[in-house]
């Protein structure tokens, strides 16, 4: 099973700065098959990004992913007082999920 | 608009079963896959399972293998998960969520969870 870990564990920024969120795999990943999502307290997950660099529908363009093969990276380019939240990525291999264990972006 | 509820989630204490179900609309729900993916309080996301856009083929994470099972009703636009010798760490919420087009296994559509707590 390949393992996700995302570092930071918690990262606190201020609105209007730039983040950036790591996500590690234990083996490598196709691109095809990295997402990340955003989830705020209560709330469901949102897809932002698959195939690791494509935006979902709806997604707002300071949203941006990239890396391959076992490192992969959320960037947020400013960000907005609504983008401080828990953000997960996740992969699929042989007929299996995995997600990270998440990383709490939190208003500094 | 693509809308998926679940219903079904309740307290059941060990050893006990329960079925979930996911009513999806807005969208042709036979053609897509569906799957379940879970959340313990105050914990990350589990992926438990997933079934073709037909039925035919189901995939599970061992944490559930052999004790849940995943099924679809597409005349009733109606996901299931049957949830048998529940043990008290399958306490989550417990979300349905469509699979994307393409050809990796990731959610464009989430519903909103049900609360599964098995306790005694």
């Amino acid at each position: 099973e390949i393992v996700l870990t995302q570092s930071p564990g918690t990262l606190s920024l201020s609105p209007g700065e730039r983040a950036t969120l790591s996500c590690r795999a234990s083996q490598s990943v196709s691109s095809n098959y990295l997402a990340w999502y955003q989830q705020k307290p209560g709330q469901a997950p949102r897809l932002l990004i698959y195939g690791a660099s494509s935006r979902a529908t709806g997604i707002p363009g300071r949203f941006s992913g990239s890396g391959s093969v076992t490192d992969f990276t959320l960037t947020i380019s400013r960000l907005e007082p609504e983008d401080f939240a828990v953000y997960y990525c996740q992969q699929f291999d042989s007929f299996r999920v995995t997600f990270g264990q998440g990383t709490k972006l939190e208003i500094k | 608009e693509v809308q998926l509820l679940e219903s079904g989630g309740g307290l059941v204490q060990p050893g006990g079963s329960l079925r979930l179900s996911c009513a999806a609309s807005g969208l042709t729900f036979s053609n897509y896959g569906m799957n379940w993916i879970r959340q313990a309080p105050g914990k990350g996301l589990e992926w438990i399972s997933i079934i073709s856009g037909s039925g035919g083929a189901t995939f599970y994470a061992d944490s559930v293998k052999g004790r849940f099972t995943i099924s679809r009703d597409n005349s009733k636009d109606t996901l299931y998960l049957q949830m048998n010798s529940l043990r008290v760490e399958d306490t989550a919420v417990y979300y349905c969520a469509k699979q994307i087009v393409g050809p990796g296994w990731n959610f464009d559509y989430w519903g909103q969870g049900t609360l599964v707590t098995v306790s005694s």
